[in-house]
């Protein structure tokens, strides 16, 4: 199992509607939960993080954690089309706590 | 205050040429970081940096080198290229390692390579 799983293929939404992406890790003990964001041709930033199980907010993004099943969502509110990106779940391995690892990503293509 | 500085942005090599990537921070953050990224891959580690003085394999080391230079720069070098190390390469800082991971990395424009 990899360490990070992002396994939805690209998301198409209206302007306007919420993007939910999923994203699984392996590590039972990561303490630490990172989204970022990544435009086509640039490098990724970071627009989220979450330490604590339930939501965190932060203007149009959410991010949920659930340790127990071991999953971190992020939802896009009010969908625009600056939010078309691709979207990268990142997690520190717990026996190596001072790197990150990357799913895959998801694209999110915003449709005016 | 420039962050994260790569050079160079692009480079296309011929197999079996060799090659240094640099990379150099002004955050004085302890951590540095080589990824590459490959189409339907997502960003993968090839190289770490704790802190100054050390460096350890990632997930994707083999074919390739690095030097922690001093707290500000980390080099990643490729002694043979080799067609399957074409790619983007993302060099990036963090700061203090803390208890519970490396908090937010700062991530350079990218560096592609091209081996033909």
């Amino acid at each position: 199992q990899k360490e990070v799983e992002q396994n939805s293929g690209p998301l198409s939404v209206p302007e306007g509607a919420i993007a939910s992406l999923n994203c699984t890790y392996s590590d039972r003990g990561s303490q630490s939960f990172f989204w970022y964001r990544q435009y086509s041709g640039k490098s990724p930033e970071l627009i989220m993080f979450i330490y604590s199980n339930g939501d965190k907010e932060d203007g149009r993004f959410t991010a949920q954690l659930n340790k127990a099943s071991q999953y971190v969502s992020l939802l896009i509110r009010d969908s625009q089309p600056s939010d078309s990106a691709t979207y990268l779940c990142a997690v520190p391995p717990q026996s190596g706590n001072n790197r990150l690892a990357f799913g895959k990503g998801n694209q999110v293509v915003v449709i005016p | 205050n420039a962050g994260v500085t790569q050079t160079p942005k692009f480079q296309v090599l011929k197999t079996g040429q060799s090659m240094t990537l640099q990379c150099a921070q002004d955050m004085n953050h302890n951590s540095m970081y080589w990824y590459r990224q490959d189409p339907g891959m997502g960003l993968r580690l090839i190289y770490y940096s704790a802190s100054e003085g050390t460096t350890d394999k990632g997930e994707v080391p083999n074919g390739y080198n690095v030097s922690r230079l001093n707290k500000r720069e980390f080099s990643l070098r490729l002694e043979s290229a080799a067609p399957s190390q074409t790619s983007v390469y993302f060099c990036a800082s963090s700061k203090n390692r803390d208890t519970i991971g490396p908090g937010e990395l700062f991530f350079g424009e990218g560096s592609r390579l091209t081996v033909l």
